[in-house]
């Protein structure tokens, strides 16, 4: 069974540029949840989905970051301007309708020059 | 406000037996978690602990106590493989969102 996949696994862009972010999920996983870890600090929660559906963003840090999950599927992060305190390692995790495990992606490092 | 505190590095000798600690202060609790992280992968998923008391799975065991806060997690016969950061992660009751800690970071020599 294939895990959690994130792309890219490297990404280096300027400031004020645009990055997309995608995660696909462990199949039949209806839950999948965005993290990130800047450096030197806790993995932190950005956002929760239910299948298509938004079920906690609390995390997110602003209105640069937009996730969608259309189909209830793969699920993006767009970062839209990108600024320098946006680096770090975006991951991407799933579970299933029980919620118990937690499964993660390898990550998404982000560099914002 | 939420705060899971556990020690940034250890170190330890192949062979032997090592404890890692973590304290937490949630507004809730629905269950604690510890993961494994080696460098550049994916953080694993390795104990659940909900309630009180001891779980073992082979090499790793992991204890909770929730009226004081605290957990940790026993790792046993210790490999150089389990060179790697521990991360102890709670989920806020009503919530199934994770709470980190900054997580361990054991090294184990020969």
């Amino acid at each position: 069974e294939a895990g959690v996949t994130q792309f890219p696994s490297h990404s280096v862009i300027e400031k004020g540029q645009t990055v997309t972010l995608r995660c696909d999920p462990i199949s039949g996983h209806d839950n999948l949840y965005w993290y990130r870890r800047v450096m030197g600090k806790e993995i932190k929660f950005l956002l929760h989905f239910v299948k298509e559906s938004k079920q906690d963003e609390s995390g997110m840090p602003n209105n640069r970051f937009l996730a969608e999950r259309t189909g209830g599927t793969y699920s993006t992060l767009k970062v839209q301007p990108a600024e320098l305190e946006d680096s770090g390692v975006y991951f991407c995790a799933s579970s299933d309708r029980m919620n118990e495990k937690l499964f993660f992606g390898s990550g998404t490092q982000l560099s914002v020059l | 406000g939420q705060n899971i505190d556990q020690p940034t590095e250890m170190t330890a000798t192949e062979g032997a037996i090592v404890q890692i600690n973590c304290t937490y202060q949630t507004s809730g609790f629905n269950g604690l978690f510890w993961y494994q992280q080696h460098a550049g992968e994916a953080p694993t998923f390795l104990s659940y602990n909900v309630l009180d008391g001891l779980e073992e799975k082979g090499r790793f065991s992991s204890f909770l106590s929730r009226s004081k806060g605290y957990s940790y997690l026993l790792l046993k016969e210790l490999q150089m493989k389990d060179s790697a950061s521990y991360l102890c992660a709670v989920r806020d009751r009503g919530y199934s969102t994770l709470t980190f800690g900054k997580g361990t970071m054991l090294l184990v020599s020969p």
